[in-house]
């Protein structure tokens, strides 16, 4: 009965490799998003995504690719993997559209390590 | 960009202490919004605040939104060891994106 989910929790691999982290929610709710939290524990939001369709994109490297199948997952893919991508990645959604201020629901978050 | 301060960064108290954090933001937020994240969890959303000088409680935890509605404070009375974590005020902006600030991370001595 987990609410949002993420998988993998960690994830340890070496420069230049391609990984995808995975998100789903069973929530119902229509707004997902991507966050990225740095060793100092700044949350800092990557994406957006409103039934399906992007509607925050940050001004994050075009290495990293969202995908949304439909509006309960939300996919994370990021290319040639850089020391400085490592983090903890959290998975959140919203009940109703991205401009309303609703509360958000954050997943366990996947810690990745870039060596 | 809309920015979201928060200070302190880091408070370390004595069980059975208060404790307060204080968040300000650069613009007008439409509301604030509190999270806590336990060592090695996740945000979790605590309460949101809309009106002018709105006042909350939940047990020991009080929450404030400023006047102007640019500031914010969350003060816990007697600390507990379950308090510990780190305490996140966040904003939505015009743009939709809710923005957090630094966070303060509370550590309560037993």
């Amino acid at each position: 009965d987990t609410a949002v989910s993420q998988t993998p929790k960690y994830l340890v691999t070496q420069m230049g490799n391609d990984k995808s982290i995975k998100c789903e929610q069973n929530l119902g709710h229509d707004t997902m998003y991507w966050y990225k939290q740095d060793s100092k524990k700044f949350l800092k939001i990557m994406f957006s995504y409103n039934n399906k369709e992007l509607i925050i994109n940050e001004t994050v490297p075009n290495r990293f690719s969202p995908k949304s199948p439909d509006k309960a997952h939300l996919n994370l893919h990021i290319n040639s993997l850089e020391l400085g991508d490592s983090a903890v990645y959290f998975c959140a959604s919203s009940p109703s559209g991205g401009y309303s201020y609703n509360e958000q629901f954050f997943g366990p978050g996947t810690r990745l390590t870039v060596l | 960009g809309q920015q979201v301060m928060q200070i302190p960064q880091y408070q370390h108290v004595q069980e059975g202490e208060d404790f307060t954090t204080y968040c300000n933001s650069s613009t007008t937020l439409s509301n604030i919004q509190w999270y806590k994240q336990r060592p090695g969890g996740h945000p979790v959303f605590l309460i949101q605040l809309v009106k002018s000088g709105e006042v909350k409680k939940q047990k020991r935890l009080t929450f404030q939104f400023g006047e102007a509605k640019k500031n914010s404070s969350l003060h816990i009375t007697a600390t507990q060891t379950t308090d510990v974590g780190t305490y996140f005020c966040a904003g939505y902006n015009q743009g939709g994106k809710l923005i957090f600030g630094q966070g303060t991370e509370l550590s309560v001595k037993p």
